[in-house]
């Protein structure tokens, strides 16, 4: 158990829906870390908060968006959502930028 | 942008013996993780390296990061069915703000 919790576990949703991935991280980590996990892209970084600031983005679409909240928890937003959104989605989050970062199990979401 | 290769994308070992995983940069490394991952789930943070010729060993996992630090190998001693998975080798990408990914090893241990 790595101490980041991801909920939920699966989601099921259609296209053009739009869905909230939540992230608590362990406790008295900083930073949080939101990826996205496909067959095709592989584990791609999205966006990095730390202390409720945003500290760096990635490949991430502007119909996605995070916040990070005064109690550390994180939420990732997907909108407008298509076929090719359907991916594993991991949570992460360490004490410093550049203290290893532990992991979530992960919200597996499916765009019908 | 960083890029990182890992070799080879798959592996078949018998019980008992020992392997080497790769992981090459197309940049200088200024910190190095390995993660492990069973399919479909989270990853588990194995091991970070960030000085040239830094080697760590946890159990019969043992990493070092080479002294011109564009490479990073994953050695395992007489493999255990435990530790089938997919190795994944990770990048501090821009300053520590993010990590990039190499595409994976994914490790398969006969009895």
């Amino acid at each position: 158990d790595s101490g980041v919790t991801q909920t939920p576990k699966h989601l099921i949703t259609a296209t053009g829906q739009r869905v909230t991935l939540r992230c608590s991280p362990r406790s008295g980590d900083l930073s949080v870390y939101w990826y996205q996990q496909s067959l095709d892209q592989g584990l791609q970084f999205l966006i990095h908060y730390y202390n409720g600031e945003e500290r760096a983005k990635g490949n991430i679409l502007e119909r996605f968006s995070a916040q990070q909240f005064p109690d550390l928890h994180s939420e990732l937003n997907l909108s407008s959502l298509e076929l090719g959104d359907s991916a594993l989605y991991f949570c992460a989050s360490s004490v410093w930028p550049w203290s290893p970062q532990h992991f979530g199990d992960g919200t597996r979401l499916s765009i019908l | 942008s960083q890029e990182l290769e890992q070799s080879p994308q798959s592996l078949i070992v018998q019980e008992g013996k020992n392997l080497t995983i790769n992981c090459t940069s197309s940049k200088t490394l200024y910190g190095l993780y390995w993660y492990k991952q069973k399919y479909g789930e989270g990853l588990i943070f194995l091991m970070m390296l960030q000085k040239g010729g830094e080697e760590k060993s946890h159990e019969k996992i043992t990493a070092k990061l080479d002294e011109k630090k564009q490479q990073s190998s994953l050695h395992i001693t007489a493999s255990q069915p435990s530790h089938a998975g997919i190795y994944l080798c990770g990048a501090d990408g821009e300053g520590a703000q993010k990590l990039v990914f190499g595409q994976g090893t994914r490790l398969t241990i006969n009895p």
